[in-house]
């Protein structure tokens, strides 16, 4: 199957900074990703779609301006959570599509501690 | 809509076999089935799109009833590796992203 990075595994910051995650596809080029967040027991929830060159969509409830998505290539995605606060401490996975197939695959995900 | 999958929870002992299902009540392009461990990102297993599919690879296999929108996702012979909590998501018409059920937890004992 396809593989898919995500960088950093883990990032610890303080209330208020800003944390950027990557998502790459490694061996294939991926025009959609998507970002999701998964609490502890629970499903992964949709945060946004990410479409190479142009603006991601986000899901109901989800703040753009918060969750800054840039996908500039069709090998990456970023991530950028801004003004990060404890209740934003989760674990954020990112997928991306292959476009011949539809098979999604994940990376092995952010977990973020905002303390 | 998020699908709904049943049975949340089961256990099994080894070399026994299992079910999941996967219910929408929208209609369906394409069923995807991941298996996640824990503090692990979700792993793809197989893909079954519109049109009636039958897939397996392994001792792992899913069908696609697409009139009835369901799916389920067959476990023959479990091993310990297959626990894991196993998650369907579903696609809608028109290339829209996966939305995932609450997910099923396997557990695999010896």
């Amino acid at each position: 199957g396809a593989v898919v990075s995500q960088h950093p595994s883990r990032v610890i910051c303080k209330s208020g900074t800003s944390v950027k995650i990557e998502c790459r596809s490694l061996d294939f080029q991926a025009t959609t990703m998507f970002w999701y967040r998964q609490f502890p027991k629970q499903s992964l929830m949709l945060m946004a779609t990410s479409n190479e060159g142009s603006k991601a969509t986000y899901e109901q409830g989800v703040e753009k301006d918060k969750f800054l998505i840039n996908h500039a290539s069709l090998t990456l995605s970023t991530l950028t959570v801004t003004s990060a606060h404890p209740e934003d401490s989760s674990f954020y996975i990112c997928s991306a599509r292959v476009t011949s197939s539809y098979e999604q695959y994940f990376g092995p995900g952010t977990r973020l501690t905002v303390t | 809509q998020q699908p709904v999958q049943s049975p949340q929870a089961v256990i099994l002992r080894e070399g026994e076999d299992a079910v999941i299902n996967c219910s929408s009540s929208k209609a369906l392009y394409s069923v995807h089935w991941y298996r996640q461990k824990h503090g692990e990102a979700p792993i793809f297993l197989m893909i079954l799109l519109k049109g009636g599919e039958q897939k397996g690879h392994d001792k792992i296999s899913a069908s696609f009833n697409e009139k009835k929108q369901q799916s389920s996702l067959y476990l023959t012979a479990s091993q310990l590796s297959y626990s894991g909590t196993y998650f369907c998501g579903t696609e809608g018409e028109g290339n829209t992203p996966l939305v995932f059920g609450k997910g099923t937890r396997l557990s695999v004992i010896a």
